[in-house]
């Protein structure tokens, strides 16, 4: 089925591990995106990405990496996980510039770091 | 500085009542708005969508939402509602112009609750 593809759903980490969040889209999107969701403060924008090799931070891009090496995948990486980072975290790609589209979403990977 | 408001962050109603969430944004320059809706366990879908013309915004579900630029605001609206509607929707805006810098910027959600 054509969409975003997270892995893994459900993480948990001990407090000074690392590890990589996965994202695939197969809709040729340029356009990706790595977004926090934690209550009531809505999605913050982690990374973005506008197109293969070219990244960006977002508004709370400390504690992540991110890299764009293909169009299809745009992993997120924890460098030494904190307890502040557990959250949800959602990958959302667009075919353009995102006010043009909006997003397609991923499923989610649920992250708690103890 | 660019931001989006959503001033009820928990709206409680029973099957069939009129629903009204409200969304106020601040954006520099012209703007498209989106609603989208989560629902429990599930990720981020699209509602509808305005980009220009006509600023009634029809969406899936039954769903639409008015455009009023004087009062920027995009308030998303449903005759008449069902307990299936329970979820938080999320209002966003986004600058229109090719800039890695107008990024789609979200509103904190506002859980809807339906009592059947």
């Amino acid at each position: 089925n054509a969409g975003v593809t997270q892995t893994p759903k459900f993480q948990v980490l001990k407090t000074g591990q690392s590890m990589t969040l996965q994202c695939a889209q197969d809709m040729n999107h340029e356009y990706m995106s790595w977004y926090r969701q934690d209550p009531g403060m809505g999605l913050r924008l982690i990374h973005y990405s506008v197109g293969a090799g070219i990244t960006d931070q977002g508004e709370v891009p400390n504690g992540y990496n991110v890299s764009r090496s293909t169009t299809e995948d745009f992993p997120l990486r924890l460098l030494s996980a904190a307890p502040s980072q557990t959250s949800v975290y959602f990958c959302a790609s667009s075919p353009g510039q995102w006010g043009n589209y909006g997003y397609t979403f991923g499923s989610g990977t649920r992250l708690t770091v103890v | 500085a660019q931001s989006v408001s959503q001033h009820n962050h928990h709206v409680i109603l029973s099957e069939a009542a009129s629903l009204e969430l409200g969304c106020n944004y601040s954006y520099g320059g012209t703007v498209n708005l989106f609603w989208y809706v989560q629902y429990p366990g599930q990720h981020l879908q699209l509602l509808l969508k305005y980009f220009s013309g006509d600023p009634l915004v029809k969406g899936i579900k039954g769903f639409e939402a008015e455009f009023i630029k004087s009062k920027f605001s995009f308030n998303l609206r449903k005759p008449s509602v069902q307990w299936s509607d329970t979820a938080e929707y999320f209002c966003a805006a986004a600058g229109t112009g090719y800039s890695s810098a107008s990024k789609i910027i979200f509103g904190s959600g506002t859980r809807l609750s339906i009592r059947p």
